[in-house]
């Protein structure tokens, strides 16, 4: 079955360095997400993405954060001067369609860790 | 009031026991609904989507009352790979795919 793979699966970083990361979304899914959750708490939906644009976002997705999709088959989430409350498990979701009844595919999440 | 609100649990129930979970949604326009679970620091995985008439997946039954914006999900003959927490998920929009996650629901079945 295919799936949704996310790479690190571990980052480790110092607060203020920038940390890029990379998702591969399924190949024929046209929408994609990063979702974010804090261990311990719910998971919190951060960005969604169509048509190589951002389609919404959060409050928690300020100027700190940005995704690109910049090949065929990536989709990066880049924090660019990453805070300790950043630390967090990081998902990235495709899905096929918009709309009624089309659910959510999750990659095996990114955790990481800022000191 | 929260957009996605579940009943908080832990629920500890014996193997072959009935447990249902509650979740009620804040937007009247909800219009996708499902249930995922989530083992212990892995991803959600889907569990079922939740149709308006009600359907069912094995041991799993799930309701939806769009009047009283509820959704429900009942395991039947529980086992004890079922332990997980259990995510209710809704979509904000009509036609927007962006979905709100409840805070879950922990199970845990016992021996």
């Amino acid at each position: 079955e295919p799936e949704v793979t996310q790479t690190p699966s571990h980052q480790v970083t110092q607060m203020g360095q920038e940390v890029i990361l990379r998702c591969v979304p399924i190949s024929n899914h046209l929408y994609f997400y990063w979702y974010r959750q804090i261990l311990g708490q719910k998971v919190e939906f951060l960005v969604s993405f169509y048509n190589n644009e951002i389609s919404e976002k959060s409050e928690i997705f300020d100027d700190q954060f940005s995704v690109e999709r910049p090949d065929g088959s990536n989709f990066t989430l880049k924090i660019r001067s990453t805070k300790l409350e950043d630390s967090a498990m990081y998902f990235c979701a495709s899905s096929e369609l918009e709309g009624e009844n089309s659910p959510l595919h999750f990659g095996n999440g990114t955790r990481l860790t800022v000191t | 009031r929260k957009e996605v609100e579940q009943d908080p649990g832990p629920f500890n129930v014996p193997e072959g026991a009935t447990v249902a979970f509650n979740c009620t949604y804040s937007n009247s326009a909800s219009q996708s609904f499902f249930w995922y679970r989530q083992d212990c620091r892995k991803e959600p995985k889907l569990l079922m989507s939740v149709y308006s008439s009600g359907n069912e997946d094995g041991r799993f039954t799930a309701q939806l009352n769009r009047a009283s914006q509820y959704i429900s999900l009942l395991i039947r003959d529980s086992k004890l790979s079922d332990s997980a927490t259990y995510l209710c998920v809704v979509t904000l929009h009509y036609n927007n795919n962006d979905m709100r996650f409840g805070a879950g629901t922990r199970l845990t079945v016992k021996p």
